[in-house]
C-alpha cells in the first residue's frame, strides 16, 4: 500500500524568505509525485508531478521539488515566497501504471508574514 | 480556467434531508472522483467511475450514492444526511492510467448539516 507524509502540519515563513515543506512517500513500484495546491474556498491545484527524468522539477509560480529516491523523499522548495503563496499544500503518490488511486498526505498549511 | 465543475458551492441542510451535488467535466477524461475533505483538509476518496462503472469505493455509508449518466458527469447523492456528513465535498477527473494519472479537481461543495 502507498501513503505519503508530511510531518510539519504548519509552516509559517517571512515573505521572501525560502521554503521547504516536507514530504516523505511510501511505495514498493515506481512512484508517480504530485504536489497540489489548494488556496481558501478552492479546489487542488496541481503544482509540479515527477516520474521519471531529472529529480529536479520545476512547477509553477517558482515552486520546484526534488525527488531522492534514497530517502523516499519529495520535498517542495521556492527561493523566496510570497504573501500569495499562503495556502495547504498537498503532497500525493500514484503507481506510475494501472492505478488511478492517489494517496495524499495530510496537507501542510503554509502561512507567510509580511 | 476551471475545467471541473460543481454545484453548488454551498449547502446547508437538516439531519435525515436528501441532498444531491453535481459535478461535470470538459477535459475528456475518462475517470471521475468524489472525494471528502474535512475540517482538518483531510482528503478522503469516496468513489470513482471510469466509463460508468464502479471501480473504486472506499467503504463509504450506503447512504452515498454516485450517480453517472456519462463519462462527463458524475453526481452524488446522500440519502438522510447526519451531522458528521459536513465536509467540503471535491470532484475531479483524469484520463486512465499511467503518466495521465495527475488529478484535476473542481472547486467543491461545501455541506453544513445542522
Amino acid at each position: 500500500a502507498q501513503s505519503v507524509t508530511q510531518p510539519d502540519a504548519r509552516v509559517t515563513v517571512s515573505e521572501g524568505a525560502s521554503l521547504q515543506l516536507r514530504c516523505k512517500y511510501s511505495y514498493s513500484g515506481t512512484p508517480y509525485l504530485f504536489w497540489y495546491v489548494q488556496y481558501p474556498r478552492q479546489g487542488l491545484q496541481l503544482l509540479l508531478k515527477y516520474y521519471s527524468g531529472d529529480p529536479v522539477v520545476q512547477g509553477v509560480n517558482g515552486f520546484e521539488a526534488e525527488f531522492i529516491k534514497s530517502n523516499s523523499s519529495f520535498h517542495l522548495r521556492k527561493a523566496s515566497v510570497h504573501w500569495s503563496d499562503s495556502a495547504v499544500y498537498f503532497c500525493a503518490v500514484s503507481a506510475y501504471y494501472g492505478n488511478e488511486k492517489i494517496t495524499f498526505g495530510a496537507g501542510t498549511k503554509l502561512t507567510i508574514k509580511p | 480556467e476551471t475545467a471541473v465543475f460543481q454545484t453548488p458551492n454551498y449547502h446547508v441542510t437538516q439531519v435525515g434531508n436528501e441532498v444531491s451535488f453535481n459535478c461535470k467535466q470538459t477535459l475528456g477524461h475518462d475517470t471521475m472522483y468524489w472525494y471528502k475533505q474535512d475540517s482538518k483538509k483531510l482528503l478522503k476518496i469516496m468513489f470513482s467511475y471510469n466509463n460508468k462503472q464502479l471501480i473504486v469505493n472506499e467503504t463509504v455509508p450506503r447512504r452515498f450514492s454516485p450517480q453517472s449518466s456519462d463519462k462527463a458527469h458524475l453526481n452524488l447523492r446522500i440519502k438522510s444526511v447526519e451531522p458528521e456528513d459536513s465536509a467540503v465535498y471535491l470532484c475531479a477527473s483524469s484520463r486512465t492510467g499511467g503518466v495521465y494519472a495527475e488529478q484535476f479537481f473542481g472547486p467543491g461543495t461545501r455541506l453544513t448539516v445542522l
